[in-house]
């Protein structure tokens, strides 16, 4: 077990391209979730899955983002069209159920 | 608007002393909370939780408080120790919620040997 794995750590991008993250999640654990987290703020939900369905969608999470789990294991998150409004860190948890989050260590986004 | 607070964004402690985290939350539908501690470059590591329906919880040096009247929790670390210093999440979720949290800001903690 070797916990929760995000990639890439750091990405410096140009306002208006497209970046994509991965995370993977503790093997047994059905649910995973992203947060997103700004200079001086906790954590905001944006979204989680339940093996492949998605299951909420935060408001936060406008129609540049989109996130899948396509077979239950891995998930991405993509931003299209990223503004400087975007850059924070992105963190992702998976769960067995209810409460038992683990957390990766989270890929902070620059839109410069 | 913030349903989970905290209000004071740095707490300094020396080494030995109580540290008290305080929390305040909005929402009486909340059922479950937790704190999370988190070093620089990390993800948020949890620390200890508690029930809506319990007032106390204790593990180790960790104790949470809750008093669901004034909708406040409270986090006590006796005796503080340099490695706590860390920036401290408290985390509500409603029931049946898909274990969804809402975060406060954040208190940063520094413990001075």
């Amino acid at each position: 077990d070797t916990g929760v794995s995000q990639d890439p750590r750091h990405k410096i991008t140009k306002r208006g391209q497209n970046v994509t993250f991965r995370c993977d999640p503790i093997s047994e654990h059905n649910r995973l979730y992203w947060y997103r987290q700004t200079l001086g703020q906790g954590p905001e939900f944006l979204t989680y899955f339940q093996n492949e369905a998605q299951l909420e969608k935060s408001r936060l999470l406008s129609d540049r983002f989109s996130a899948e789990r396509p077979k239950g294991s891995f998930s991405t998150l993509e931003i299209q069209r990223t503004e400087q409004g975007d850059s924070a860190m992105y963190l992702c948890a998976s769960s067995p159920r209810d409460y038992g989050y683990t957390f990766g260590s989270g890929t902070r986004l620059t839109v410069v | 608007d913030q349903q989970v607070k905290q209000n004071s964004p740095s707490l300094s402690v020396q080494e030995g002393r109580i540290s008290i985290l305080n929390c305040d939350y909005t929402n009486s539908m909340f059922d479950y909370f937790l704190w999370y501690k988190k070093y620089p470059a990390e993800g948020p590591t949890f620390l200890i939780s508690i029930s809506s329906i319990k007032d106390k919880n204790e593990d180790g040096r960790f104790t949470v408080f809750l008093n669901k009247s004034a909708k406040h929790l409270s986090l006590h670390i006796v005796p503080s120790q340099p490695g706590d210093s860390a920036v401290y999440f408290c985390a509500a979720s409603l029931y049946n919620q898909g274990g969804k949290l809402i975060f406060g800001q954040g208190t940063e903690l520094s413990v001075k040997p």
